[in-house]
C-alpha cells in the first residue's frame, strides 16, 4: 500500500513570497489533515478535510494560509505572502473514514513532510 | 492552551535500559491516547495507543501505564536500542466527531551503545 505522498521536499522562499505544498493520501481514506510542525514542537493542526469538506479550520490563519481538497482525494495548501515564523515542516496526513462510536480509532497515517524555510 | 504536556523534552538512555516517557492532560473528554515516533525526515507513525478504560497496554518492548486519576499516562520502553533513537510524542482525541489529535511537545530520545 503505497503512503502518503507530499511534494516537494523541501522549499527555500523569501517573506512575502507565496508557497504551495501538495499532498496525495493513501487511496480510499476520506479523511486528510494538514499540520504544521514547527522545529521542538509537536504537530499543529491547521485544517481537517472529510471528503472535500472541511471539518476543522479553527488554527488556520486564514489571513495568509488557504486550503483546498479537490474532488476529495488530493490537496493543496498554500500560504500567501509567507512570513518568517512560518519555516516549519507542513505535514499531511490521512485516515480511513471515521468508525462508529465504541468501535475504536482509525489510525491517522503520515507523509514525511514539506520542510519549508523563509528567509 | 498546552492541552497535553510533555516530559522531558530530551532523554538519553544506555543500551539495555529503560526509556520513560510522560504526559499529563487536562480536558477529561479526551478519551483516546496514542503515542507516535517520528524518525528524521519522516512523519509521525503511530507507535502504540492506549484507551482509559484500561491501566496498562504492552506491545513487544513497549508499554503504556495509564493512570485515570491523575490524567496522566506514560510510555515505557524497555531494553532500549540504538534503533529506538527517535523523538516520541504523546497524543490526545476524543471520541466522536473527526477526531482532531492533539500532540504533546515531543521527547527526543537517544539510546547509547
Amino acid at each position: 500500500e503505497a503512503g502518503v505522498a507530499q511534494s516537494p521536499r523541501y522549499k527555500i522562499i523569501e517573506k512575502r513570497q507565496s508557497v504551495a505544498f501538495w499532498c496525495n493520501p493513501i487511496s480510499g481514506h476520506a479523511t486528510l489533515y494538514w499540520y504544521q510542525q514547527i522545529l521542538g514542537q509537536g504537530p499543529k493542526l491547521l485544517i481537517q478535510f472529510q471528503n472535500n469538506g472541511v471539518v476543522d479550520d479553527s488554527q488556520l490563519p486564514k489571513d495568509r494560509f488557504s486550503a483546498e481538497r479537490l474532488k476529495g482525494v488530493d490537496s493543496t495548501l498554500k500560504i500567501q505572502p509567507a512570513k518568517l515564523e512560518d519555516s516549519a515542516v507542513y505535514l499531511c496526513a490521512s485516515s480511513s473514514p471515521p468508525l462508529p462510536l465504541g468501535q475504536g480509532k482509525e489510525t491517522q497515517y503520515f507523509g514525511p513532510g514539506t520542510r519549508l524555510l523563509v528567509l | 492552551q498546552q492541552q497535553v504536556k510533555q516530559s522531558p523534552q530530551s532523554l538519553i538512555v544506555q543500551k539495555g535500559g529503560i526509556s520513560i516517557i510522560n504526559c499529563a492532560y487536562e480536558n477529561t473528554a479526551f478519551d483516546y491516547f496514542p503515542w507516535y515516533q517520528q524518525f528524521p525526515g519522516k512523519g509521525p507513525a503511530l507507535l502504540i495507543a492506549i484507551r482509559p478504560d484500561v491501566s496498562e497496554k504492552k506491545e513487544g518492548r513497549f508499554t503504556i501505564s495509564f493512570n485515570k486519576s491523575a490524567k496522566q499516562f506514560s510510555l515505557h520502553i524497555m531494553d532500549s536500542q540504538p534503533g529506538d533513537s527517535a523523538t516520541y510524542f504523546c497524543a490526545a482525541s476524543m471520541e466522536g466527531g473527526y477526531q482532531k489529535v492533539t500532540f504533546g511537545i515531543g521527547t527526543k530520545l537517544q539510546v547509547i551503545p
